[in-house]
C-alpha cells in the first residue's frame, strides 16, 4: 500500500485566519515532505522532514509552519496568508532520504483558496 | 546547473500511437531519474524511474531511455490510450543527497480516440 493522505481536501481561508493542514502516512516511510503546486506548474519543494526532524527548509515565508508530531503525521500551519499562496498543497513521503530509498509517493493535495 | 528542460510543453497523439517526451539535465552529479505522472485534481503518482547506470528500463507500455553522454531522457508510451491523457513531469535527484527532487516543467498529454 503506498497511499498518502491529506485533508482536508479543500479549504477556503481569509488573510487572517488560522488554519492547519494534515497528512497521514502508514508505510514506515521516515521522510516527509510538503510541496506547492500552481496550475500547470511542476510541485515546488517547501519542507523536508527526515526522522522527524526538519531537513530542509526552502526558504519558505513564516507563515508557513511545518510540524513533524510523529513519524506518520505532517502537519502544515497555515497564518496570515496572502492570495497569492493559493494553490494545491501536495505532501508525499519516502522511505528515507538514503540512497535508494529515495522514491517519493504523493497525496491528493489540498486545494487552498486564500480570499 | 541544477535545472531539468523538458519537452514539448504540450503533446497530443492519436489513440494507438507513441507519445515522446524528451528531458535534458546539466548536472553530471544527477543519478536518479523518475517520470511522474499526474492528473487533474490528483497528486502526482510516480510512473518509472532509472538509474545512470542502465540506458533504458521497460515497465509495460512505458520506457525510460537514457542517454549518459548527451544528459538526455526521455519517456515513450507506447500504445498511447485515452486514459494516458495527463499531465507528465520528468525529474532528477542527487543519489544520497534524498529530499530534492528538480521538476520539468511539465508536459500535457492528449491522446485522441
Amino acid at each position: 500500500d503506498t497511499e498518502v493522505t491529506q485533508t482536508p481536501k479543500h479549504l477556503v481561508m481569509g488573510m487572517t485566519n488560522k488554519k492547519s493542514l494534515k497528512c497521514e502516512q502508514h508505510m514506515g516511510h521516515r521522510a516527509m515532505y510538503w510541496y506547492k503546486q500552481k496550475a500547470k506548474k511542476p510541485p515546488e519543494l517547501m519542507f523536508v522532514y527526515s526522522y522527524e526532524k526538519l531537513s530542509i527548509n526552502e526558504s519558505v515565508p513564516s507563515r508557513f509552519s511545518p510540524e513533524c508530531p510523529n513519524s506518520s503525521l505532517l502537519n502544515l500551519h497555515l497564518h496570515a496568508l496572502q492570495p497569492e499562496d493559493s494553490a494545491l498543497y501536495l505532501c508525499a513521503s519516502s522511505q528515507s532520504l538514503a540512497g535508494g530509498q529515495e522514491t517519493q509517493y504523493f497525496g491528493p493535495g489540498t486545494r487552498l483558496l486564500v480570499l | 546547473q541544477q535545472q531539468v528542460k523538458q519537452s514539448p510543453q504540450s503533446l497530443i497523439v492519436q489513440k494507438g500511437g507513441i507519445s515522446i517526451i524528451n528531458c535534458a539535465y546539466e548536472n553530471t552529479a544527477f543519478d536518479y531519474f523518475p517520470w511522474y505522472q499526474q492528473f487533474p485534481g490528483k497528486g502526482p503518482a510516480l510512473l518509472i524511474a532509472i538509474r545512470p547506470d542502465v540506458s533504458e528500463k521497460k515497465e509495460g507500455r512505458f520506457t525510460i531511455s537514457f542517454n549518459k553522454s548527451a544528459k538526455q531522457f526521455s519517456l515513450h508510451i507506447m500504445d498511447s490510450q485515452p486514459g494516458d491523457s495527463a499531465t507528465y513531469f520528468c525529474a532528477s535527484a542527487f543519489y544520497n543527497q534524498g529530499g530534492k527532487l528538480i521538476f520539468g516543467q511539465g508536459t500535457e498529454l492528449s491522446v485522441k480516440p
